[in-house]
């Protein structure tokens, strides 16, 4: 299957602080990138789709302003948390679209953020 | 009422059980329908496709039934290696490509 990384894979921050996440597909262009969000012991929440060249679409209530998505080229999209707090403590996961007209989704393995 | 929704488990079995996963669905015009595998603290990965036909990967057999919503996975022999948490994910609406996932099923495969 395609491969999707992530980096970086584990953070810890001071609130207040951004932190920049960046997800690249690697043997693949992709048109469209997600971003998901996963508390513990609870399912992935889909935070937004990332268009190469478009603004992202944003799910209800996720903070666009917040949660920042550059998706400049087709292989790289990047989420930027700002003013982290703790309760943005979380699991982040992106995935890349295997084509137009696919659901098959391939995920990066994620990065842990730690806001203290 | 979920868009998704599993019985979160956790099913215990013991090495070479059999044991199946149910789920349901909320929207009718459905089109795209997944089982993935997420270990914890890691990304999900996906197990298998599910067809209308119902198929089949080795011990893995998957399940649609279109008239009631419905969607199963069976593990046959299970090995402590299929321990982890089974995602249940339907497409979403228009043409985004966004997937909806279910909550998960744990299941723990014990000697």
């Amino acid at each position: 299957g395609a491969v999707v990384s992530q980096h970086p894979s584990r953070v810890i921050c001071k609130s207040g602080t951004s932190v920049k996440i960046e997800c690249r597909s690697l043997d693949f262009q992709a048109t469209t990138m997600f971003w998901y969000r996963q508390f513990p012991k609870q399912s992935l929440m889909l935070m937004a789709t990332s268009n190469e060249g478009s603004k992202a679409t944003y799910e209800q209530g996720v903070e666009k302003d917040k949660f920042l998505i550059n998706h400049a080229s087709l292989t790289l999209s990047t989420l930027t948390v700002t003013s982290a707090h703790p309760e943005d403590s979380s699991f982040y996961i992106c995935s890349a679209r295997s084509g137009e007209g696919s659901y098959e989704q391939y995920f990066g393995p994620g990065t842990r953020l730690t806001v203290t | 009422r979920k868009e998704v929704e599993q019985d979160p488990g956790p099913f215990n079995v013991p090495e070479g059980a059999t044991v199946a996963f149910n789920c349901t669905y909320s929207n009718s015009a459905s089109q795209s329908f997944f089982w993935y595998r997420q270990d914890c603290r890691k990304e999900p990965k996906l197990l298998m496709s599910v067809y209308s036909s119902g198929n089949e990967d080795g011990r893995f057999t998957a399940q649609l039934n279109r008239a009631s919503q419905y969607i199963s996975l069976l593990i046959r022999d299970s090995k402590l290696s299929d321990s982890a948490t089974y995602l249940c994910v339907v497409n979403g609406m228009g043409n985004t490509g966004k997937l909806i996932f279910g909550q998960g099923t744990t299941l723990q495969v014990k000697p």
